[in-house]
């Protein structure tokens, strides 16, 4: 099944303790892309990757730290988490970095930073 | 920069009513739309898609939006909303060629019998 999987799906952590949290797709899509969702702000792109060792900002990448080693996973790192991070997390992918093309979002990952 | 605005943080309406859901951006040149919607607990999902051609996009489960160039809207409509439709309906918008997809701030729908 085409899917895009994150884990962990939920994760309670405390402020400064090193995180990672996984994101594959089995679609072989060049884009990918992680976004923070937060009521009343709707979604926020954090970083994107139009293809393998190739990442980029968003709108909001202080804190966050990807990589793209290999073309199916991009894991968003959070090197010194702090509570401000706490937030639903999604990672999504498309076969190409054009706007033609659908993003595919993964289920979330639900963030809490004590 | 470039933006997409949605009007209303909540809806309520009855089984049957009729949706609208605004939706405008503030991109010049040839922008390509999207609505997508998240039900409770699931990941978003695409709803429909307008990149050319006809301004009037037929998606998923009845909906439609319109896209006024003159306007920089791109309205949801449903003639009659279900229970099911309960959901939060993001809009988002990209410009053509390998940009970010930026989205709105998202419209939560509660349908109630």
């Amino acid at each position: 099944e085409a899917q895009v999987t994150q884990n962990p799906r939920y994760l309670i952590t405390v402020t400064g303790k090193k995180l990672t949290v996984t994101c594959s797709q089995n679609m072989n899509h060049e884009y990918m892309s992680w976004y923070r969702q937060d009521p009343g702000l709707g979604l926020r792109q954090i970083y994107y990757s139009m293809n393998v060792e190739v990442t980029d900002k968003g709108d909001v990448p202080e804190g966050y730290k990807v990589s793209r080693k290999e073309k199916r996973n991009f894991p968003l790192i959070l090197e010194s988490p702090s509570p401000n991070q706490t937030s639903l997390y999604f990672c999504a992918s498309s076969l190409r970095p054009s706007s033609y093309n659908e993003q595919f979002f993964g289920p979330g990952t639900r963030l809490t930073v004590l | 920069a470039q933006s997409v605005s949605q009007h209303n943080h909540h809806v309520i309406l009855s089984e049957a009513a009729s949706l609208e859901l605004g939706c405008n951006y503030s991109y010049g040149g040839t922008v390509n739309l999207f609505w997508y919607v998240q039900y409770p607990g699931q990941h978003l999902q695409l709803l429909l898609k307008y990149f050319s051609g006809d301004p009037l996009v037929k998606g998923i489960k009845g909906f439609e939006a319109e896209f006024i160039k003159s306007k920089f809207s791109f309205n949801l409509r449903k003639p009659s909303v279900q229970w099911s439709d309960t959901a939060e309906y993001f809009c988002a918008g990209q410009r053509s060629g390998n940009t970010p997809l930026v989205f709105g701030k998202g419209t939560r729908l509660s349908v109630i019998a």
